[in-house]
């Protein structure tokens, strides 16, 4: 396992258009989360998932914003009718469950999103 | 959640001892102080976590106040690869990293 893999790693796309991106988190990692980061800002946390349970979703997260996990593996984030301030830095990160041993969070590289 | 405060910036010199400061003066009982850092390009990456006594690993110390009030993380030997911007976060149990603005540290050959 190489490490939390997200796709794809950038993303052009006209105002007003659909993307999804996805996560694909270290293999035994039940808990997987998405953050939005833009530049010169620290991440900026969006929702996250305990296996295929979505737990908690930030105010952030408008009605645009969609975020899957189907199976408890994989996610996908979808952003509907993008917007020029939808332009980001779009993170994923997983780590395992609260009253394990090791609980750090693994991030990947993002997903760069440019709205034109 | 109890927020950090850090300075915006550090600049050191390559091969010599880093000290990057954090308050953190309304932290509870239970949170933990959590150092990530991100480089340039990359997502953040765990550096290392503490409760209430020094750890070290092979990245680096981290030496907590005895009131808990504020935190140091201690890069021994900084080597260019070190210039990210290290973020200090508290965090208790199961929640997720809330990150601030953290310290953006500038290495010099």
């Amino acid at each position: 396992d190489t490490g939390v893999s997200q796709n794809p790693r950038h993303k052009i796309t006209k105002r007003g258009q659909n993307v999804t991106f996805r996560c694909d988190p270290i293999s035994e990692h039940n808990r997987l989360y998405w953050y939005r980061q833009t530049l010169g800002q620290g991440p900026e946390f969006l929702t996250y998932f305990q296996n295929e349970a979505q737990l908690e979703k930030s105010r952030l997260l408008s009605d645009r914003f969609s975020a899957e996990r189907p199976k408890g593996s994989f996610s996908t984030l979808e952003i509907q009718r993008t917007e020029q301030g939808d332009s980001a830095m779009y993170l994923c990160a997983s780590s395992l469950r609260p009253g394990t041993r090791n609980t750090e969070a693994f991030f990947g590289q993002g997903t760069r999103l440019t709205v034109v | 959640d109890a927020k950090t405060t850090q300075p915006n910036s550090m600049e050191s010199n390559e091969e010599e001892p880093v000290h990057l400061p954090c308050n953190h003066s309304t932290i509870s009982g239970t949170d933990y102080i959590h150092w990530y850092r991100q480089l340039p390009s990359q997502g953040p990456e765990y550096v290392i976590h503490g409760l209430t006594s020094n750890v070290n690993n092979r990245m680096a110390s981290l030496a907590i106040a005895e009131d808990r009030k504020s935190s140091t993380l201690i890069l021994h030997r900084a080597t260019l690869r070190d210039a990210a911007v290290y973020y200090c976060i508290l965090k208790y149990a199961g929640n997720m990293l809330t990150f601030g603005g953290g310290t953006r540290l500038m290495v010099k050959p």
